[in-house]
């Protein structure tokens, strides 16, 4: 079974640009978490999709979005990019809510310049 | 918010010998506790996990403790191989309704040949 997959995996972006990252879950998985990981501030959540609707929600500015697909396929979006947004972006899948097992992707890095 | 401690942040050991990681964790309705092993360039995977009407769990070279009372859990790899260097980062994961993941910050560990 194909892991969870992350497209692009490199982007490189000016300030005041937006952005969309994409997000492949596992096969049959229904819940996607994104998470960004910076050297300063570790692995933070950002939000989580079940059933193409957002159930957390992480403390990051409004900029920060997604949306989740009826295929349950999950898109990030960041607008009026800044510096400080320059991380990895991680994805990761599970079965379902609940006690379940997270499983990340390879992540996409964003440079913003 | 949940609030995750990890320690130590770099551990170096030789060959062979055993490393232990532990963290510790503020919110008593935690129920889920997984272990991810990050290498550069790649996404968290995850090595073990460990759920909360379990004290001990063990996976060959690795296993994972759990005491609830004292709100810890710490990670053991006995008979450490190079292939062990990496990042590992321990997780806490909220009750349902609250399934995000509270990372610790990491910890380096270096085995020495």
């Amino acid at each position: 079974k194909a892991g969870v997959t992350q497209t692009p995996r490199y982007l490189i972006k000016t300030r005041g640009q937006q952005v969309t990252l994409s997000c492949s879950p596992i096969s049959g998985h229904r819940s996607v978490s994104w998470y960004q990981q910076t050297p300063g501030q570790g692995l933070q959540f950002l939000f989580e999709y079940f059933s193409e609707t957002q159930r957390n929600k992480g403390n990051f500015p409004g900029r920060f979005s997604g949306r989740q697909f009826s295929n349950s396929r999950s898109e990030m979006n960041v607008s009026t990019l800044e510096l400080g947004d320059s991380a990895l972006y991680l994805c990761a899948s599970s079965f379902n809510r609940g006690d379940e097992t997270q499983y990340f992707g390879p992540g996409t890095r964003l440079l913003v310049l | 918010g949940e609030n995750v401690e990890q320690h130590p942040s770099t551990l170096s050991v030789q060959e062979g010998d055993s490393a232990v990681i532990k963290c510790t964790y503020s919110d008593s309705a935690s129920n889920y506790f997984p272990w991810y092993k990050q290498e550069l360039g790649k996404g968290p995977q995850l090595i073990i996990d460990i759920r909360s009407n379990v004290g001990e769990k063990k996976d060959q070279r690795i296993a994972v403790t759990l005491n609830k009372t004292a709100k810890h859990f710490s990670l053991h790899i006995t008979e450490t191989q190079p292939e062990d260097s990496a990042v590992y980062f321990c997780a806490v994961q909220g009750a349902f309704g609250n399934e995000k993941l509270t990372f610790g910050t990491g910890t380096r560990l270096t085995i020495i040949p």
